[in-house]
């Protein structure tokens, strides 16, 4: 089935900096989705996205389907922003039912 | 309703116990999955219906996992002579259809004694 990498694994930052997400996935898809999963668990969408870029306040994203690759852009970080972020697929072959998740990015946002 | 929603929010079960978990999509979906993730790691996919009819079932860990979903909406998984290792947050998400947004519900928080 379709593989999805992320990177880096855990990243802490300085309340105000930037950053960026990277997600690699192995295969075409036709969906890549962006997920938010708070301290309490729950998942928030953060961009549909399997091309094209999209800006949400201080989130953007862009999803470069031909290099098989997308990048979440974090910019002026709050402690809110703290959590894990995940890059979810859907491939168009071979185990294309299925939301295939990668191991997400840890997010410590500090003061 | 405005969301997927999940019940119950909590469960404890002795070990040996069956428990139900309920999924109430977004209406109108007509794709919905079950997930689990256990303590600190990812998410781990169980199965997807479309409509009511199961046409990826390959992460269910055992025979002693089932899921149903009737008149297209509502879905239940069932976990059998539960076991420690269920311990878990079981997550449903639905989406208009395959391919399209899926959005998660609250999960419900298995804890197996």
């Amino acid at each position: 089935g379709i593989q999805v990498e992320q990177s880096p694994p855990d990243l802490i930052l300085q309340e105000g900096a930037n950053s960026t997400l990277r997600c690699n996935f192995s295969d075409s898809v036709n969906n890549l989705q962006w997920f938010h999963q708070n301290p309490w668990g729950q998942l928030i969408n953060l961009f549909y996205i399997p091309s094209g870029t999209k800006q949400n306040g201080r989130l953007s994203a862009t999803t470069v389907a031909t290099e098989r690759y997308s990048l979440l852009y974090i910019s002026s970080s709050q402690t809110t922003d703290s959590g894990v972020y995940f890059c979810a697929v859907i491939g168009l072959t071979g185990g294309g039912n299925k939301l295939t998740f990668g191991t997400g990015t840890q997010l410590k946002v500090e003061l | 309703g405005a969301g997927v929603s999940q019940s119950p929010s909590n469960k404890v079960t002795e070990k040996g116990k069956d428990v139900e978990l309920r999924c109430d999509p977004i209406s109108g979906h007509t794709a919905l999955y079950w997930y689990r993730q256990s303590l600190g790691q990812g998410l781990e996919f169980l199965i997807y219906f479309q409509g009511n009819s199961a046409p990826d079932k390959s992460g269910l860990p055992s025979d002693r996992f089932s899921a149903e979903r009737t008149g297209g909406s509502v879905s239940t998984l069932t976990i059998q002579r539960t076991q420690q290792e269920d311990s878990a947050v079981y997550l449903c998400a639905s989406s208009l259809d395959r391919g399209s947004e899926a959005f998660f519900g609250q999960g419900t928080r298995l804890t197996v004694v």
